[in-house]
């Protein structure tokens, strides 16, 4: 089946702790992104990648990283989590997007 | 920026009825989504659209890339309809440069039996 996996779903931690959410994509695509989104804002683009170690920022990047080793992963990093990123996150890939279930992030 | 304008954005409409959800953008874009996010959270693109128009079922999506206008259409709307439609343009400069969705706020629906 094809699909856009994150993980986790849910997570609360605390200020500061090191945190990786997981993205995988099983359909080949070469371009994947990561959206928040936020009450009363919308979906907002993080970062994208056009392919394999091609990364870009998108509108709201700051506070996190990404990186693009492999065609299927993209993983989401916030090394120094804050309240302000507590948020829904997606990840989608290829075009039209596929998006994955979500990643709810609560940081205290 | 590309400024993404949708309307209405709340809907409440009696089974059967005929929706329209209206959107308007301001620079020039490369493809549209339309999207629908449930009450629980995911999101499923429901149409991704560049010119003309396009139908899925009771769901129909038309653009006109001179007008910078999309809409989406429900036909015969049923309970099940009901949820959040959001309109997405997607800019893509070519020769390189930004490339991703940015969305309207939503159109949030809510179909009456």
């Amino acid at each position: 089946e094809a699909q856009v996996t994150q993980n986790p779903r849910y997570l609360i931690t605390v200020t500061g702790k090191k945190l990786t959410v997981t993205c995988s994509q099983n359909m080949n695509h070469e371009y994947m992104s990561w959206y928040r989104q936020d009450p009363g804002l919308g979906l907002r683009q993080i970062y994208y990648s056009m392919n394999v170690e091609v990364t870009d920022k998108g509108d709201v990047p700051e506070g996190y990283k990404v990186s693009r080793k492999e065609k299927r992963n993209f993983p989401l990093i916030l090394e120094s989590p804050s309240p302000n990123q507590t948020s829904l996150y997606f990840c989608a890939s290829g075009w039209p997007q596929h998006f994955g279930d979500g990643t709810r992030l609560s940081i205290l | 920026k590309n400024e993404v304008e949708q309307s209405p954005q709340n809907l409440t409409a009696q089974e059967g009825e005929f929706i329209t959800i209206n959107c308007s953008y301001s620079v020039g874009i490369s493809a549209l989504h339309w999207l629908q996010q449930h009450p629980g959270g995911g999101i499923v693109s429901l149409f991704m659209l560049s010119s003309g128009k396009k139908k899925h079922g009771r769901l129909i999506a038309t653009i006109n890339i001179q007008e910078k206008h999309s809409s989406l259409h429900i036909t015969a709307s049923h309970p099940r309809d009901s949820a959040v439609y959001i309109c997405a343009p997607r800019m893509h400069l070519a020769g390189g440069g930004a490339d991703g969705l940015t969305f309207g706020k939503g159109t949030h629906l809510i179909i009456q039996p």
